[in-house]
């Protein structure tokens, strides 16, 4: 069983386009979170949240916008579309508390044209 | 703030000698500490985590950590390398309440025959 899920694993989209990305983790854990790693491979937290509550939300672009219907699933939809944001986007999740690990999926690959 | 430095960009090892990837932090606390690992077009795996107690740590695939508080670092270490480790490296230090991580730039891993 796929701990943490993501879905599509590759997206290519042209500029001005809203997307969206989905995942799902089903071990059961409190917190979710969205990662971006840039073309150089830096990882950089984006938003977590915990059992559906918003508890960080980093200096991103109001065009990103995080939904978490239940505790099990972190979708990030992102409005007009910008070269600038074609990246690998990594969905996590951790138990509730600090510290854990983080677990992660496989990533997003998103290509703006 | 918190940061995390890897000052090795690219290592390039042969296959059956040692390794040591470094890793230096910078954090108010006690640290949370963590070793990934993210093969070619894959998620990120964990391969080791210090939280607290015994300063040497074993992870999984045969790689070993140690911090040194007075140091401030958490190198990584496997006496004898595979090409199966391949792949790139990420350091992190996680940060309460919220469980934020914060990852360094990575070391990316050649091994050759």
């Amino acid at each position: 069983d796929t701990a943490v899920s993501q879905t599509p694993k590759y997206l290519v989209t042209q500029m001005g386009n809203d997307k969206s990305i989905k995942c799902e983790q089903n071990l059961g854990h409190d917190t979710m979170y969205w990662y971006k790693q840039d073309s150089k491979k830096f990882l950089k937290i984006m938003f977590s949240y915990n059992n559906k509550e918003l508890i960080i939300n980093e200096t991103v672009p109001n065009r990103f916008s995080p939904k978490s219907p239940d505790k099990a699933h972190l979708n990030l939809h992102i409005n007009s579309l910008e070269l600038g944001d074609s990246a690998v986007y990594f969905c996590a999740s951790s138990p509730g508390g600090t510290p854990y690990e983080q677990y992660f999926g496989p990533g997003t690959r998103l290509t703006v044209t | 703030a918190q940061s995390v430095t890897q000052p090795d960009i690219h290592i390039t090892v042969s296959e059956g000698a040692s390794l040591e990837l470094r890793c230096n932090y910078s954090y108010g606390a006690t640290p949370y500490l963590f070793w990934y690992v993210q093969s070619p077009g894959q998620g990120l795996q964990l391969l080791l985590k210090y939280f607290s107690g015994d300063t040497l740590v074993q992870g999984i695939k045969g790689f070993e950590a140690e911090f040194k508080r007075s140091q401030s670092s958490f190198n990584l270490r496997k006496p004898s390398v595979h090409w199966s480790d391949a792949a790139e490296y990420f350091c992190a230090v996680g940060r309460r309440p919220g469980n934020q991580f914060y990852f360094g730039t990575g070391t990316s891993l050649t091994v050759i025959p």
